[in-house]
């Protein structure tokens, strides 16, 4: 069965401009994150989503951040007048169903921005 | 808050070497503690996971035991293959109150070099 997918994989964008992040998670999993992994940092978190609700933001650092989810499905991170410290890999996770700490996160393969 | 420290690499051993990976952390309530690898061009998988303490998690001949007197879980292998070089991460799960989130705290990742 697929996987977790996000695209594009790379995107190289100006300083200032807007980009649009895409993550399809795992068909079934109603559990959806977003965290972000800069050079040399561990990941972090930004977003989670149970559904097409984010009932934890509490991880975006800004708000020229933001994401949304439709369908139980498809969720679009946001970013609005990049800047060059949001450069990093951001990564999508999904699981099937947020029932406990111990459920398995499926990640994706990440999409490395770069602002120039 | 909630933190995970993770000894630093880059760690190089030889084939067949023992494997240590250090991991403590800190947290506010009763962790679930995971081990993610990432191989070279791959996403973030997860190796092994603990949900109480003194339990063992183990797969592909990797160990880690949740111990919370010393709130560590470190990463161990009996005898390396070149085949697991990779970035390896500890991380740390918690019911955060009210938005039900299991979000991943994550360390920052070791790296090994297993050469022939």
């Amino acid at each position: 069965g697929a996987g977790v997918s996000q695209s594009p994989s790379n995107k190289v964008t100006e300083k200032g401009k807007d980009v649009e992040l895409r993550c399809d998670p795992i068909s079934g999993h109603t559990a959806l994150y977003w965290y972000r992994q800069r050079l040399g940092q561990g990941l972090e978190f930004l977003i989670y989503f149970q559904g097409n609700s984010a009932p934890d933001k509490s991880g975006l650092p800004s708000d020229r951040f933001s994401a949304e989810r439709t369908g139980e499905s498809v969720s679009t991170l946001t970013i609005q007048r990049t800047q060059q410290e949001d450069s990093a890999v951001y990564l999508c996770a999904s699981s099937h169903v947020a029932g406990g700490p111990q459920d398995e996160q499926f990640f994706g393969p990440g999409t490395r921005l770069t602002v120039l | 808050g909630n933190s995970v420290t993770q000894m630093e690499g880059p760690v190089t051993l030889s084939e067949e070497a023992f494997l240590t990976i250090n991991c403590t952390y800190t947290a506010t309530g009763y962790p679930s503690l995971f081990w993610y690898v990432q191989y070279p061009g791959e996403g973030l998988q997860l190796l092994l996971k603990a949900t109480k303490a003194d339990d063992k998690g183990s797969n592909k001949g990797f160990e880690a035991t949740y111990r919370k007197e010393t709130t560590s879980f470190h990463l161990e292998k009996g005898s390396v293959q070149v085949s697991d070089s990779a970035v390896y991460f500890c991380a740390l799960s918690l019911i955060y109150s009210g938005a039900g989130s299991y979000q991943l705290t994550f360390g920052k990742g070791t790296k090994l070099s297993v050469i022939p």
